[in-house]
């Protein structure tokens, strides 16, 4: 039973468009996460937000705009899409306290494929 | 910039023999290594935390830390075919969110 829900699994969408990737996590964590791993490149961190706010961004481009509308959602719209953007987005989550040690939990990920 | 580089970057090793996975890192102020599992389309599995130089085990999986040489590796004992996955090594220092990864190690275990 997935704690961390991704949707959808797979999207096929055409340059230009625009789409939306759904996270919902069900473990009671305090901050959540965007990772994208593309073909042949290392997972690579993209976003993070705590108690809903954003906490750190690093990437560099605003069609990618996280969106919380409840503390246990993080949802990523992407616009005006290109084929550069095909991956898979992973979101995770973590229950941040004082120390660095916390563990993240990752999502089955959502495979896009921008055509 | 860190960087995470992986090897080898893929692996068969027997039903029951020792598998071992290196990774180095080039931040030698990094502080929280972690050793991940995904199975093919699958979301990230975490296997095994270090935060101090030595070695933690964690079942069948050991991770062994040396800062000095910017190295940790895994090792696996009694690698089965379901093992069989891509195993991702990630490092970080100060945010726990900003992991780096590597690229991955694809072990087969051949049974």
């Amino acid at each position: 039973d997935p704690k961390i829900i991704q949707k959808p699994k797979y999207l096929v969408a055409v340059t230009g468009s625009e789409k939306i990737l759904i996270c919902e996590q069900y473990l009671g964590h305090n901050a959540m996460y965007w990772y994208r791993q593309s073909a042949k490149k290392p997972l690579e961190f993209m976003f993070s937000y705590s108690y809903q706010k954003l906490m750190d961004n690093q990437t560099a481009s605003s069609r990618f705009q996280p969106q919380s509308s409840k503390k246990n959602h993080l949802d990523l719209q992407i616009t005006a899409l290109k084929p550069d953007d095909s991956a898979t987005y992973f979101c995770a989550s973590s229950q941040r306290d004082k120390t660095s040690n916390e563990r993240l939990f990752f999502g089955h990920g959502t495979k896009l494929s921008v055509l | 910039q860190q960087k995470v580089q992986q090897s080898p970057e893929s692996l068969t090793v027997s039903e029951g023999a020792m598998a071992s996975l290196n990774c180095t890192f080039s931040d030698g102020t990094s502080d929280n290594f972690r050793w991940y599992r995904q199975h093919s389309g699958k979301g990230l599995e975490m296997l095994v935390s270090i935060f101090s130089d030595g070695e933690k085990e964690e079942g069948r999986f050991t991770a062994h830390l040396n800062r000095a040489s910017l190295h940790v590796s895994l090792h696996i004992r009694e690698p089965q075919p379901s093992d069989s996955a891509v195993y991702l090594c990630a490092v970080s220092g100060g945010s726990n969110a900003k992991l780096t990864f590597g690229k991955g190690t694809k072990l087969s275990v051949k049974s």
